[in-house]
């Protein structure tokens, strides 16, 4: 059974470019959720879809937006990237409590 | 607000026993999670506790104490391989599901000959 997928794997941006990064999650699973995390630091909760809806956000700016679609993979937009959006983006899928991350994105603002 | 606190490193020898603490204080509790995280992969999922005391799975055991927000993680045996980052997590949402996590900062553990 295939695992948590993103892409792209790596993406070099410049400063004011918009990204959209992708992520399907794991067969049966209905809920997405996206981590943002910087060199040195743990995860931090950006969003979570259920069921192709919004069930929580975390405190990023209104830069960042997402959407789940009906085969419950996910996107995840950064608008108007600064040099600190440089991070890895991760997504995780989960069934019930266990949470399974995906490799994640490694997005660099240049 | 939401806090998780854990040593940022630690050091041990291998074959040796380590134990990771973890201290939260967060506005709810729906479970604790423990992860590991190798530089540069994505973190891989080691235990869950939502109820009081210890679960053990192979050379790990985690334990949680709800009354004094506090938990560990104990590694046995100690290879060169669990040299990573591991990570404490709590679920404060109201209702099951490991997806609206509040990560500490991760405690870097390095495995010694």
């Amino acid at each position: 059974d295939a695992g948590v997928t993103q892409s792209p794997t790596h993406l070099i941006k410049t400063r004011g470019q918009h990204v959209t990064l992708r992520c399907s999650p794991i067969s049966g699973h209905k809920s997405v959720s996206w981590y943002q995390q910087v060199l040195g630091q743990g995860p931090q909760f950006i969003f979570q879809y259920y069921e192709k809806e919004e069930r929580g956000r975390g405190n990023f700016p209104d830069r960042f937006s997402a959407r789940q679609f009906p085969n419950y993979s996910s996107e995840l937009n950064v608008n108007a990237l600064l040099l600190g959006d440089s991070a890895l983006y991760l997504c995780a899928s989960s069934l019930e409590a266990e949470a399974f991350f995906g490799q994640g994105t490694r997005l660099t603002v240049v | 607000g939401q806090n998780i606190d854990q040593p940022t490193e630690m050091t041990a020898t291998e074959g040796a026993i380590v134990q990771i603490n973890c201290t939260y204080q967060t506005s709810g509790f729906n479970g604790l999670f423990w992860y590991q995280q190798h530089a540069g992969e994505a973190p891989t999922f080691l235990s869950y506790n939502v109820l009081d005391g210890l679960e053990e799975k192979g050379r790990f055991s985690s334990f949680l104490s709800r009354s004094k927000g506090y938990s560990y993680l104990l590694l046995k045996e100690l290879q060169m391989k669990d040299s990573a980052s591991y990570l404490c997590a709590v679920n404060p949402g109201i209702t099951g599901g490991g997806n609206k996590l509040t990560f500490g900062t991760g405690t870097q553990l390095k495995v010694e000959l």
